[in-house]
């Protein structure tokens, strides 16, 4: 298997510009995180998906940011518009129906100037 | 979840065991240890996890203590490739997400 597959894999962009973050988890999987690393606060979740369905946001920092699942193949995590505070590593993970194993994608590493 | 509480930072030679200690007192009776690490530049991968038996799998051990409040992770032989942040996680098995603290920074020299 492939693996967690996360694009792009590194983004600039400048401030107030929208950005898209996709992500493609494991065939099979049916649960998918979407986690932010900083520095700062280390990681992050930020969301999370059951079979598709927004299970917990609670971490989504603010309304610039939103996240779907249209499908069991497809994520995407979007900020608009982008602030500076933004940038990040942002890793996309999922998981099989006993949950014990996360599998992490490579992150996209995200520069707001 | 139960909070953890890991060493910042360890050292260990290259071809000597590293024990990656945690401490977990609050942990409850249903709640399983989890071991991550993340090398630089990439994204976590999952090591091992227990409830309360010793496991062992070909990355590493893991021994858990009679009261469950504390755990060790054990890389038997240690290479430059171990070097990572290492994170210790407490979680129910039916829970879904992983709460990352600030783990343990393992440098392995030569």
């Amino acid at each position: 298997d492939a693996g967690v597959i996360q694009s792009p894999r590194h983004e600039v962009t400048e401030m107030g510009q929208e950005v898209t973050l996709r992500c493609k988890p494991i065939s099979g999987h049916n649960s998918l995180f979407w986690y932010r690393q900083t520095m700062m606060r280390g990681l992050e979740l930020l969301i999370y998906f059951n079979n598709n369905v927004p299970i917990d946001d609670s971490g989504m920092p603010e309304d610039r940011f939103s996240a779907k699942m249209p499908n069991a193949s497809f994520s995407t995590l979007k900020i608009q518009p982008s602030e500076p505070r933004d940038s990040a590593v942002y890793f996309c993970a999922s998981t099989g129906f006993d949950g014990n194993t996360i599998y992490f994608g490579e992150g996209s590493w995200l520069t707001v100037v | 979840d139960a909070k953890t509480t890991q060493p910042p930072s360890m050292d260990c030679a290259e071809g000597r065991a590293a024990n990656l200690p945690c401490n977990h007192s609050t942990i409850s009776g249903n709640e399983y240890v989890y071991w991550y690490r993340q090398i630089h530049s990439q994204g976590p991968q999952y090591i091992i996890h227990g409830l309360k038996n010793n496991e062992t799998n070909e990355m590493a051990s893991l021994i858990i203590t009679e009261d469950r409040k504390s755990s060790t992770l054990i890389l038997p032989h240690a290479t430059l490739r171990d070097t990572a942040v290492y994170y210790c996680i407490v979680r129910v098995a039916s829970g879904y997400a992983l709460n990352f603290g600030k783990g343990t920074s393992l440098l392995v020299t030569p």
